[in-house]
């Protein structure tokens, strides 16, 4: 089966950096993806990460692990904006995903 | 083109009465995918569709809760017999194949059951 683990709540402040974990355990590995959630609205995408490494997308950038069963997501230069709950995620199967508990940022000014 | 769209996007009936809720895909996603969440906890997924058929229903709690997908493009969840544990935002997502694409999902529909 699958397992995936995420601290619960972050805050940070303005313009500062924060480094958002996912750890999982898993039968069989097909990429892993980060999902951004603002309250009541539906998951949109943010990265896709299937080989090791950093992959650096504007002001965000996710890095994995797999011999480490480890991803994080980095937010730099934060905007209010960026409070919202960070979703991780892994294909079972390649097809449907089993979702982290999800980690809720919050930016303060 | 358009995204993924789902209605109603609050949904609040009865303890024990019948809801229907509708998922209409992004054009040309074979895959689409139901999902529950509730308050403060990650999707949970419950039903996944490749084009008309049910390829993975294992998520679906019991057997009140139906889905199909007739044409293969929009896709109708089913409840029974609600209960107020069935509270909780149902999302609906698709993708363009299913194998490990990304997933675009629907703003969701509110259920409450009183």
């Amino acid at each position: 089966g699958q397992n995936i683990d995420q601290p619960t709540e972050m805050t940070a402040t303005e313009g500062a950096i924060v480094q958002i974990n996912c750890t999982y355990q898993t039968s069989g590995f097909n990429g892993l993806f980060w999902y951004q959630q603002h309250a009541g609205e539906a998951p949109t995408f943010l990265s896709y990460n299937v080989l090791d490494g950093l992959e650096e997308k504007g002001r965000f950038s996710s890095f994995l692990s797999r011999s480490k069963g480890y991803s994080y997501l980095l937010l730099k230069e934060l905007q209010m904006k960026d409070s919202a709950s960070y979703l991780c995620a892994v294909p079972r199967g390649g097809q449907n995903f089993v979702f982290g508990p999800g980690t809720r940022l919050s930016v303060l000014p | 083109g358009a995204g993924v769209s789902q209605t109603p996007s609050n949904k609040v009936t009865e303890k024990g009465k019948y809801v229907e809720l509708r998922c209409d895909p992004i054009s040309g996603h074979t895959a689409l995918y139901w999902y529950r969440q509730s308050l403060g906890q990650g999707p949970e997924f419950l039903i996944y569709f490749q084009g008309t058929g049910a390829a993975d229903d294992s998520g679906l709690p019991n057997d009140r809760f139906f889905a199909v997908r007739p044409e293969g493009s929009v896709s109708t969840l089913k409840i029974q017999r609600t209960e107020r544990g069935d509270s909780a935002m149902y999302l609906c997502a698709s993708s363009q194949t299913g194998t490990g694409d990304i997933q675009y999902f629907g703003a969701g529909t509110r259920l409450s059951v009183l």
